[in-house]
């Protein structure tokens, strides 16, 4: 059981790239979420879903946007790269959508923006 | 907005120390939720507390809910070097049902 899987784990882009960070999971679950987290200020909420087919914004949106066909899959696109994104982004799932029953988070995706 | 503030934001401390940490907020919540993050690795869900005034352990770890519900604790009693990291609190945003909010995070290095 592989739980959430993060790829790639390490990027660096030149600003104005774009690129996808990927996320899957196999525990069937219908709640998904990207968080970032920079030093001092924990973790905030880009996106997230509730099923496939939906998707919301979080507290940090800007320069993101994602998308969820399938109920395993929960990409994050950065369409033009900034320094201000340079960050450790994190995805997360849970099955129930309040989150009450605790997220399973992947290993993260260091990203560089230079 | 809904702020987490957690204290001390780090500390350390020696091999077979208690640890205590707790976590603020600006407004009630009915779910507080402890993760820790290991060095390179994402957060992972500790205990999980629903009613004011609730105890609980696993393992060395004990959580409490405050009465208040606008605060919670976490201590580690009897501290091993493993336990190094960062413990997060967490609970579900009051603007909308499917977000959490985090705090920003207690950094614990233990010294053997």
């Amino acid at each position: 059981n592989a739980g959430v899987t993060q790829t790639p784990k390490f990027q660096v882009l030149k600003t104005g790239q774009s690129m996808t960070l990927q996320c899957a999971q196999d525990m069937n679950h219908e709640y998904m979420s990207w968080y970032r987290q920079d030093p001092g200020m924990g973790l905030r909420l880009i996106h997230y879903s509730v099923g496939a087919g939906i998707t919301d914004q979080g507290e940090v949106p800007n320069g993101y946007n994602v998308s969820r066909s399938t109920t395993e899959d929960f990409p994050l696109r950065l369409l033009s790269a900034a320094p201000s994104q340079t960050s450790v982004y994190f995805c997360a799932s849970s099955y129930l959508g309040t989150g009450i029953d605790g997220y399973t988070f992947g290993s993260g995706t260091r990203l560089t923006v230079v | 907005g809904q702020q987490l503030n957690q204290s001390p934001q780090s500390m350390f401390i020696q091999e077979g120390e208690d640890v205590s940490m707790n976590c603020t907020s600006s407004s009630i919540f009915n779910t507080w939720l402890w993760y820790k993050q290991d060095p390179g690795e994402g957060p992972v869900l500790l205990i999980a507390l629903y009613k004011a005034g609730e105890l609980t352990s696993n393992g060395r770890l004990t959580a409490q809910f405050g009465i208040t519900r606008k605060d919670s604790f976490l201590n580690i009693s009897a501290s091993i070097p493993s336990d190094v990291g960062i413990y997060f609190c967490a609970g579900p945003c009051t603007s909308g049902t499917y977000k959490y909010i985090f705090g920003t995070g207690t950094r614990l290095k233990v010294l053997a």
